[in-house]
C-alpha cells in the first residue's frame, strides 16, 4: 500500500460546478499537506499548503485536512475551463529531509 | 516564475550511452530534487540534494547518479541509458521543503 493514495480519475465536470479532490494517507507523522496543479506538458506548481489540521481558503480554492481520518481535500468553487489540469497532493513530515511524498494525481476536466 | 532552468528540454539517445541532464537555479535555494514522472507511477524521487556536495538517494535511484558542486547547479547522469529510463524528468528547488518550484521538464527517449 502506498503512503499516499489518490484516485487518478479522470474527473469531468461542467463549468461552474464545485469540485472535490481527495487524498488519503497512512503515515500519521505527516505535518504539511500540499496541493499542486500541473497543466499538460508543464511542471507542477504549488496551489496551497496547510500545516497540521484545519481549513485554508484562497479565492475559489479551499484545502481541508482531517488528521483523525488521515484524509485531505481540495475544493474548487465555480470551476472554470482553465482549472482543467492534474491535481497532485503531497505531504511531508519533519525529519524526512524535506522530501515530499506524492499522490498519483487526479486529472480534472471542466467543460464549458 | 522561479528561476529554474532545465536543459536539454528534449533528448533522444541510444541504449547504453551516458546522458547528463542539467538543472540550474538562480534562487539560491538549499534543496534541489530530481524526479521522473511516468503514467501510472506519478512523480518519483530519484535523488535530492540538501546542500553543495550533499546528496542522497530517492526511491528510484538505481542507474542514476547526481552531482552538486555549486549551489545553482544539480546534474543528473544516467550512467548507461536503458529503455526503462524513457520518461519526463523534472528538477525542483525549495528553500523550506514545503514549497517546491519545478522546472519545465526534460523529455528523454531512449531508443
Amino acid at each position: 500500500q502506498k503512503e499516499v493514495e489518490q484516485d487518478p480519475g479522470p474527473l469531468s465536470v461542467p463549468e461552474g460546478a464545485i469540485v472535490s479532490l481527495n487524498c488519503t494517507y497512512s503515515n500519521s507523522a505527516f505535518q504539511y499537506f500540499m496541493w499542486y496543479r500541473q497543466y499538460s506538458r508543464k511542471g507542477p506548481e504549488l496551489l496551497m499548503y496547510t500545516y497540521s489540521s484545519g481549513n485554508k481558503e484562497d479565492g475559489r480554492f479551499t484545502a481541508q485536512v482531517d488528521k483523525s481520518s488521515k484524509y485531505i481535500s481540495l475544493f474548487i468553487r465555480d470551476s472554470q475551463p482553465s482549472d482543467s489540469a492534474t491535481y497532485l497532493c503531497a505531504m511531508e513530515y519533519a525529519g524526512n529531509n524535506r522530501k515530499l511524498i506524492w499522490g498519483l494525481g487526479t486529472s480534472l476536466g471542466v467543460n464549458p | 516564475d522561479a528561476g529554474i532552468t532545465q536543459s536539454p528540454r528534449h533528448k533522444v539517445t541510444e541504449t547504453g550511452t551516458p546522458v547528463t541532464l542539467r538543472c540550474h537555479q538562480t534562487e539560491n535555494h538549499r534543496y534541489m530534487y530530481w524526479y521522473r514522472q511516468d503514467p501510472g507511477h506519478g512523480l518519483r524521487l530519484i535523488h535530492y540534494s540538501y546542500g553543495v556536495k550533499d546528496t542522497d538517494k530517492g526511491e528510484v535511484s538505481d542507474g542514476y547518479s547526481v552531482s552538486r558542486s555549486k549551489t545553482e547547479d544539480f546534474l543528473l547522469t544516467l550512467e548507461s541509458a536503458t529503455s526503462s529510463q524513457t520518461s519526463v524528468y523534472f528538477c525542483a528547488i525549495s528553500e523550506s521543503g514545503t514549497e517546491a518550484f519545478f522546472g519545465q521538464g526534460t523529455r528523454l527517449t531512449v531508443v
